[in-house]
């Protein structure tokens, strides 16, 4: 059974760093049929997405323009885990935070979940 | 961008009946919608894709139809664990786009 397990802080002080990490079992990070996203949700901004990487002969990434300036994804093979690192925060970015997975290819629907990480971003 | 449009809000349905929920995209997205359930304390879970092939697992009340703009989801009799929130979602153009929700409460 393929699950994504999401681990890191849910408290992040303002103009930090948010860390999170998304461990997959059952499937593969380099996977040639997968790609592996971040999408938060808040009552502000409802379900956004914020990126994707994934590996077809090299890795590729993938950013939305929101955060694009801010945001990295960064697959690590050897844990079989991806991971979202968004710098400079603000309140605004306080919302839960889900790992995902889509097809990589044309049909980006996300057809597996992590529970979500609530991270409030506060002094 | 498209922007995900969704109707209505909030849909009061009593437990057998029928649901039908709207979607429309700001530009044509062929067939690439997919719809989610979403309930309490949880990640979205996936229903449909390609406008109306249920994913794994999904039961058969559940069904979508539509292309281009306008998309429907229905639920044919409600049961009790149906009520939640359900989210349209364009796949046909970058970035993916989620809709802003309809939630399904009980009559």
């Amino acid at each position: 059974q393929v699950q994504l397990q999401q681990s890191g802080p849910g408290l992040v002080k303002p103009s930090q760093t948010l860390s999170l990490t998304c461990a997959i079992s059952g499937d593969s990070v380099s996977s040639n049929s997968a790609a592996w996203n971040w999408i938060r949700q808040s009552p502000s901004r409802g379900l956004e997405w914020l990126g994707r990487t994934y590996y077809r002969s090299k890795w590729y990434n993938d950013y939305a323009v929101s955060v694009k300036s801010r945001i990295t994804i960064n697959p690590d093979t050897s844990k079989n885990q991806f991971s979202l690192q968004l710098n400079s925060v603000t309140p605004e970015d306080t919302a839960v935070y889900y790992c995902a997975r889509d097809s990589g290819g044309k049909d980006w629907y996300f057809d597996l979940w992590g529970r979500g990480t609530l991270v409030t971003v506060s002094s | 961008e498209i922007v995900m449009t969704q109707s209505p809000a909030t849909l009061s349905v009593s437990p057998g009946e029928r649901a039908t929920l709207s979607c429309r995209a700001s530009q044509s997205v062929s067939s690439n919608l997919a719809w989610y359930q979403q309930k309490p304390g949880q990640a979205p879970r996936l229903l449909i894709y390609g406008a109306s092939t249920r994913a794994t697992g999904i039961p058969a009340r559940f069904s979508g139809s539509g292309s281009g703009t306008e998309f429907t989801l229905t639920i044919s009799s409600l049961q009790s664990e149906d009520f939640a929130v359900y989210y349209c979602q364009q796949y046909n153009n970058w970035p993916p786009a989620f809709g802003p929700g309809t939630k399904v409460d009980i009559k």
